[in-house]
């Protein structure tokens, strides 16, 4: 059957330190791999885009890798902040591109910095 | 640029009611819109892809009688749960994606509906 598991519900780190997130998916053969920022009560916003053919993508503090063979996607923050709590999405892209994206997500990690 | 806004962000009806919810691109023009569905602790879930001037297209399981989507400009889809019952309570968040873009979505902040 066609998964795709973020590791945990929850993490909590400490300031400052960084942040690792997981996200594996099975029996699929994704183009694209994005990842969302989610607030409470708010709707999803995008923060990175990973194509297959691409092994890292960073953009300020944030960084994504994508490994076709492991199926796996890792989220690193650096730097960590307080602000950076809230829960954290990823989404397999299936149509290769374009505007008829087809995204299946997963249910998110929490991730909780400590001052 | 690329924000998208709903309304109502937060509803509340009896049971047998029907509720329209609104989702505007305000700075592009949006041919497809996405509405997803949010229980807690869960995933979103597409219930459907709307384009503009065409009928939507469902995903397997959502009813397309009970969710009527209607695409009728380009910065401008409604979904209208007709009917709502306490099981209809959820999150509906909808979103759309740049023509030409890379296939990332701009979601809109969603609207929590509850049915008594």
């Amino acid at each position: 059957s066609q998964k795709i598991e973020q590791n945990s519900e929850a993490l909590n780190i400490q300031e400052g330190k960084t942040a690792t997130l997981t996200c594996n998916y099975t029996n699929y053969s994704p183009a694209y791999l994005q990842w969302y920022r989610q607030d409470p009560g708010r709707g999803p916003v995008f923060l990175l885009l990973i194509r297959e053919n691409e092994k890292e993508k960073r953009k300020e503090r944030l960084k994504v890798t994508f490994d076709t063979t492991l199926k796996q996607s890792l989220f690193h923050i650096t730097a960590s902040q307080p602000a950076d709590s809230a829960t954290y999405l990823c989404a397999l892209d299936l149509n290769y591109g374009g505007s008829q994206g087809n995204l299946i997500f997963g249910k998110g990690t929490k991730l909780s910095v400590k001052p | 640029g690329a924000v998208v806004s709903q309304h109502p962000s937060r509803v509340i009806c009896k049971s047998g009611t029907s509720v329209k919810i609104e989702c505007r691109s305000l700075d592009f023009q949006a041919t497809t819109m996405f509405w997803y569905r949010q229980f807690p602790k869960q995933s979103l879930m597409l219930m459907a892809t709307s384009n503009e001037g065409s009928k939507a297209t469902y995903e397997q399981g959502v009813e397309k009688d009970k969710f009527l989507i209607n695409h009728a400009s380009l910065t401008l889809s409604t979904l209208t749960v007709t009917s709502a019952h306490p099981e209809d309570s959820s999150f509906y968040i909808c979103s759309a994606s740049l023509a030409g873009g890379r296939g990332e979505q701009f979601f809109g902040p969603g609207t929590r509906l509850t049915v008594l």
